[in-house]
């Protein structure tokens, strides 16, 4: 099984419809992150979260909210869908030892969302 | 000037062949670097990860970073098609909370 399972896989929507991505993790990591992938854009971070008490914004946050439901769950959920959010979006993981950052992320294997 | 530069590509060399893969960066505070490796449709995948300037080895894979210049590569022996993906670099600061990515490049490798 992967260590960072993303649902649902694909999702088709249309536009002002209420969308959540889930994401779920075993590598008992503390800090969990969402970015979304556009062509010639690269990965943006969305929003990011330490632990389950802690949630941070990150650069495009405008227009999706988070929930960190416990330590191995984080979802994303955009509350009113528009197309330019038609992307691809990944959840990542890292370890947060003793507050510094230094540790790679892990990612899921994203959800491809497209909105009409 | 972009905080990590690379270059999209598309990269494509013979089977066999050596791969240079080159980001350059403008911030002197990042500490540590990493190489990802993304399939079509997957996660993108961590395959180094260093803290220091020099050379990292892992079977056909080297990082090599120079913080002097501002400059990484990833090196690739022996080049397989299965080496075929978008390969991205990224760099992060101690007690920041951020990691920067570049924008990736593909690489097709040619049987």
């Amino acid at each position: 099984d992967a260590d960072v399972t993303q649902t649902p896989r694909n999702r088709i929507t249309k536009t002002g419809k209420r969308i959540m991505l889930e994401c779920s993790q075993t590598k008992g990591h503390d800090r969990m992150y969402w970015y979304r992938q556009d062509p010639g854009l690269g990965l943006r971070l969305i929003y990011y979260s330490f632990d389950v008490k802690d949630i941070n914004k990150g650069e495009i946050s405008d227009g999706y909210s988070v929930s960190r439901q416990a330590q191995a769950k984080f979802s994303l959920s955009l509350e009113s869908a528009i197309p330019n959010q038609t992307a691809l979006y990944f959840c990542a993981t890292s370890e947060g030892r003793g507050g510094f950052s230094n540790q790679p992320q892990h990612f899921g294997d994203g959800t491809r969302l497209s909105i009409l | 000037q972009k905080e990590v530069e690379q270059d999209p590509g598309p990269l494509s060399v013979p089977e066999g062949a050596i791969v240079s893969l080159n980001c350059t960066y403008s911030n002197s505070a990042f500490q540590y670097f990493m190489w990802y490796r993304q399939y079509s449709r997957k996660g993108p995948e961590l395959l180094m990860y260093t803290y220091s300037s020099g050379n990292k080895e892992d079977g056909r894979f080297t990082a090599q970073v120079d913080k002097s210049s501002k400059y990484i590569s990833l090196f690739i022996r022996d080049s397989q098609p299965s080496d075929s993906a978008t390969y991205l670099c990224a760099m992060g600061m101690n007690r920041d909370d951020k990691i920067i990515f570049g924008k990736g490049t593909r690489l097709h490798i040619l049987p």
